[in-house]
């Protein structure tokens, strides 16, 4: 276990719907990453915050926007679905601010988009 | 071409084997080099880092890397069924615009 929770596990939605992903941290981590996982694209980094700052971003969509709220924990809101939006999402922690600093994943959301 | 190309397998060698996963990447501007392992339902973990080119030791798994022919490798010693697992590599570009990037993974199993 990473220490790193995320919520929903699972979701199902339909095409054209938003929805939010949650990701709670490692205790003491400032530090949060988003990443996607899919057959065809691999793991690919979405976007970094630290401490409530955006840090870093990666190949994310405009549809797709995150934030990091004073308690650390962060949300992956992502909108007008589409079908190729089904994948696995991840969270990962790290302590620092630099992305090269160990980061530990969480267990994933699994968002099916129909 | 695609910044991080790994073989996607799937690899099946027998326990006790020499495991030996490799990527090339494309951009010499990358500067850390890690391999990252993920088993079935759950997100990856990280097991080597480096920064430089040459070897790296840590029990039965070396990491290695080559900034001039831009290849890097791992290789697994005496492999365990407990092995099995899809192994990413993922390397960084700091400075500027910060980038990290992972190859898409290699499923490897151990046959007990």
């Amino acid at each position: 276990d990473s220490g790193v929770t995320q919520t929903p596990k699972h979701l199902i939605t339909a095409t054209g719907q938003r929805v939010t992903l949650r990701c709670s941290p490692r205790s003491g981590d400032l530090s949060v990453y988003w990443y996607q996982q899919s057959l065809d694209q691999g793991l690919q980094f979405l976007i970094q915050y630290y401490n409530g700052e955006e840090r870093a971003k990666g190949n994310i969509l405009e549809r797709f926007s995150a934030q990091q709220f004073p308690d650390l924990h962060s949300e992956l809101n992502l909108s007008s679905l589409e079908l190729g939006d089904s994948a696995l999402y991840f969270c990962a922690s790290s302590g620092l601010a630099g992305i090269a600093d160990t980061q530990y994943f969480g267990p994933g959301t699994r968002l099916t988009v129909l | 071409q695609k910044e991080v190309e790994q073989d996607p397998g799937p690899l099946s060698v027998p326990e006790g084997a020499i495991v030996s996963l490799n990527c090339t990447y494309s951009n010499s501007a990358f500067q850390y080099f890690m391999w990252y392992r993920q088993y079935s339902r759950k997100g990856p973990e990280l097991l080597m880092y480096t920064y430089s080119s040459g070897n790296k030791e840590d029990g039965r798994f070396t990491a290695q890397v080559d900034k001039s022919s831009k290849y890097i490798s791992l290789f697994i010693r005496d492999s365990q069924p407990s092995d099995s697992a899809t192994y990413l590599c993922a390397t960084l570009k700091q400075g500027g615009s910060e980038k990290l990037v992972f190859g898409k993974g290699t499923k490897l199993t151990v046959n007990p």
